[in-house]
């Protein structure tokens, strides 16, 4: 089974407007961390933002926001203002434990291609 | 200064050879890993090291061997190369495996099999 599903394969926005990327995942464990990482064309991956399951608060980070509502195991990345930059490749990931231990692997959705237009 | 750096940046080679990727982190972490990042653009890990020691090692052909000569660096050669091994090569870092840490990553390795 999917452990962590993009169902967006392509998303569009206009420059300066904001977007969601969805996210959901599947876990038994309690303890689990989410990120989001983005990958231009230049093909580098780039941390942006990181949910844990026990934080009270959606994560923020500049631009970037986390949606993450626990019930319903989704953790989608806002983006505000976006900016022609933002054009790239966004992964969703979930480190879990498995047998109460993870051993720090990251385990990774399938991606959303985000397009900025002027 | 790079956090994270892995040469070569792109290694084309033909089917049959053993070829290396190399891999060093400045940040001080103590856990390393590998992924694989196919055609697809999927992700995936394959090893992770702590502290020079393995601690992940995921169903991955045997033709595939870490090593880890100290914490800071974890390197991965590839004996008889096939051509399913073209795909894109990352290493990370992060601080320590039991935390929840970030991870960051290199800028990959581009490897191409004819």
């Amino acid at each position: 089974a999917q452990k962590i599903t993009q169902t967006q394969p392509g998303m569009f926005v206009q420059e300066k407007e904001a977007v969601t990327l969805d996210c959901t995942y599947d876990t038994s464990d309690p303890s689990y961390g989410l990120f989001w990482y983005k990958q231009p064309s230049s093909g580098e991956m780039i941390f942006l933002i990181y949910q844990g399951s026990y934080d009270q608060q959606n994560a923020t980070e500049g631009r970037y926001s986390l949606n993450f509502q626990k019930a319903r195991k989704s953790a989608n990345l806002v983006i505000s203002a976006s900016q022609l930059g933002d054009s790239a490749m966004y992964f969703c990931a979930m480190r879990d434990t498995v047998g109460g231990t993870s051993y720090g692997k990251l385990t990774f959705g399938q991606g959303t291609i985000l397009t900025v237009h002027p | 200064d790079t956090a994270v750096s892995q040469t070569p940046k792109y290694l084309v080679t033909q089917m049959g050879n053993d070829k290396s990727i190399k891999c060093e982190q400045n940040l001080g972490h103590d856990t390393m890993y590998w992924y694989k990042q196919d055609s697809k653009k999927f992700l995936k890990i394959m090893f992770s090291y702590n502290n020079k020691e393995l601690i992940i090692n995921e169903t991955v052909p045997n033709r595939f061997s870490p090593k880890s000569p100290d914490k800071a660096h974890l390197n991965l050669h590839i004996n008889s190369l096939e051509l399913g091994d073209s795909a894109v090569y990352f290493c990370a870092s992060s601080l320590n495996w039991l935390l929840q840490e970030t991870q960051y990553f290199g800028p990959g390795t581009r490897l191409l099999v004819l």
